[in-house]
């Protein structure tokens, strides 16, 4: 079974500019995650899509950042413009419904802003 | 306070020690308690999931949860290099929706 796939792996951009990350989940997942992992941290939730319904953005940074999930399947993540601070790893990960509440993370994408 | 608190270490151990790794919380409504490791420039993996309070025992591993002094921990029995990782423990309320609260992760390495 493939894993929670993530692209770019890696990114480095100026302040103030954008970035777009992807992910596809495991086939079959209908819950989708995106959490932000900033170094020597533990993984911050930023939003979760039910299908390609939001359940929770409470804590995702709406003047900045925006996330959706087209037909329910892969997501986008954004982040525009970038501040020094949005330096991390993000992590996008998936859940299957009537799975208990296991998570199965994808590699992450790592953005560095200078 | 954080509603999760871990140590983040780092914790050195020998090869073939028995480590210990603890968390403890605040919500008092989280009844899903897992562990998950986090090799270099990888995403989390789940090593260990507990419902509630107990033991349970996977290979070299054991998760313990004690939720009347809401602390759990993960055990690791006969550490091996390749156990050289960073150790999220992760925990959540009932109900589908609900999130999975990390703690900050400690830092593993086991030296040969």
């Amino acid at each position: 079974e493939a894993g929670v796939a993530q692209s770019p792996r890696y990114k480095i951009i100026e302040k103030r500019q954008s970035v777009a990350f992807w992910c596809n989940p495991i086939s079959g997942h209908a819950t989708l995650y995106w959490y932000q992992q900033i170094l020597g941290q533990g993984p911050k939730l930023l939003i979760q899509f039910q299908n390609n319904g939001v359940v929770d953005d409470s804590q995702l940074p709406k003047d900045r950042f925006s996330a959706e999930r087209l037909k329910g399947v892969d997501s986008t993540l954004k982040i525009q413009p970038a501040k020094l601070e949005d330096s991390a790893v993000y992590l996008c990960a998936s859940r299957l419904d009537g799975g208990g509440n296991t998570i199965y993370f994808g590699e992450g994408s790592w953005l560095t802003v200078v | 306070q954080k509603e999760v608190e871990q140590d983040p270490g780092p914790l050195s151990v020998p090869e073939g020690a028995i480590v210990s790794l603890n968390c403890t919380y605040s919500n008092s409504a989280f009844q899903y308690f897992m562990w998950y490791r986090q090799y270099s420039r990888k995403g989390p993996e789940l090593l260990m999931y507990t419902y509630s309070s107990g033991n349970k025992e996977d290979g070299r591993f054991t998760a313990q949860v004690d939720k009347s002094s809401k602390y759990i921990s993960l055990f690791i029995r006969d550490s091996q290099p390749s156990d050289s990782a960073t150790y999220l423990c992760a925990m959540s309320e009932p109900g589908g929706y609900n999130k999975l609260i990390f703690g900050a992760g400690t830092r593993l390495a086991v030296h040969p």
